[in-house]
């Protein structure tokens, strides 16, 4: 059975710093790997999606990267900002998604 | 993007009544849709995959008969908590795949979530 975890579990960081959240899996027959950003008390929003056969993506200030054979993705945010605070979850995509239980990120001003 | 939504967006019953969550894609079609249930500070869990056309499958762990599904349309799934109890207070989000079938590869938007408060 999948398991998917992420480290770690709250972060804060001062506005401006580059931060790097975790994301391991225990199954690398995966499809894709997905990472969401969920505000609180909101649903999801897709932020990245890697293919099974890719080794990253980008999008503006996001980077995620995959490493299928070591179980791992890792999202790299540049220059932080406070609206970037959030809660950020990975999802590994097999039959289903399975979601880590996501890295809790504040920015501090 | 594709958009997924979700109805209503929160409800609060009393303790043994039933409540429907209606889940669309607005501008795509969706054989197939998934049910998660989130507990504070928890992630997501899937309670069920709904598909167009048939009976949805259950996660183990989850009451059919309590959680009931119906997929009538390519664009419309919706889920009623039956007898509903305290315990069933959670934040039900909905999801779909755009493309149809079950590729892996096809990826899958998110509605907005149902905060459901029972009393």
């Amino acid at each position: 059975k999948q398991e998917v975890t992420q480290i770690p579990a709250a972060l804060s960081v001062p506005e401006g710093e580059n931060l790097v959240l975790n994301c391991s899996f225990t199954d690398s027959a995966i499809y894709n790997l997905q990472w969401f950003r969920q505000d609180p008390g909101k649903g999801l929003t897709s932020l990245l999606l890697i293919q099974s056969s890719q080794r990253e993506q980008t999008s503006g200030r996001l980077n995620a990267s995959l490493d299928k054979s070591s179980g791992r993705s890792t999202l790299y945010i540049a220059a932080s900002q406070p609206g970037d605070s959030a809660t950020y979850l990975c999802a590994a995509k097999q039959r289903q998604l399975t979601f880590g239980s996501g890295t809790q990120l504040t920015v501090l001003p | 993007g594709a958009v997924v939504s979700q109805h209503p967006s929160w409800v609060i019953c009393k303790s043994g009544t039933s409540v429907k969550i209606e889940c669309r894609s607005l501008d795509f079609q969706a054989t197939t849709m998934f049910w998660y249930r989130q507990f504070p500070k928890q992630s997501l869990m899937l309670m069920a995959t709904s598909n167009e056309g048939s009976k949805a499958t259950y996660e183990q762990g989850v009451e059919k008969d309590k959680f009931l599904i119906n997929h009538a349309s390519l664009t419309l799934s919706t889920l009623t908590v039956t007898s509903a109890h305290p315990e069933d207070s959670s934040f039900y989000i909905c999801s779909a795949i755009r493309g149809g079938g079950t590729s892996g590869y096809n990826e899958q938007f998110f509605g907005p979530g149902t905060r459901l408060t029972v009393l």
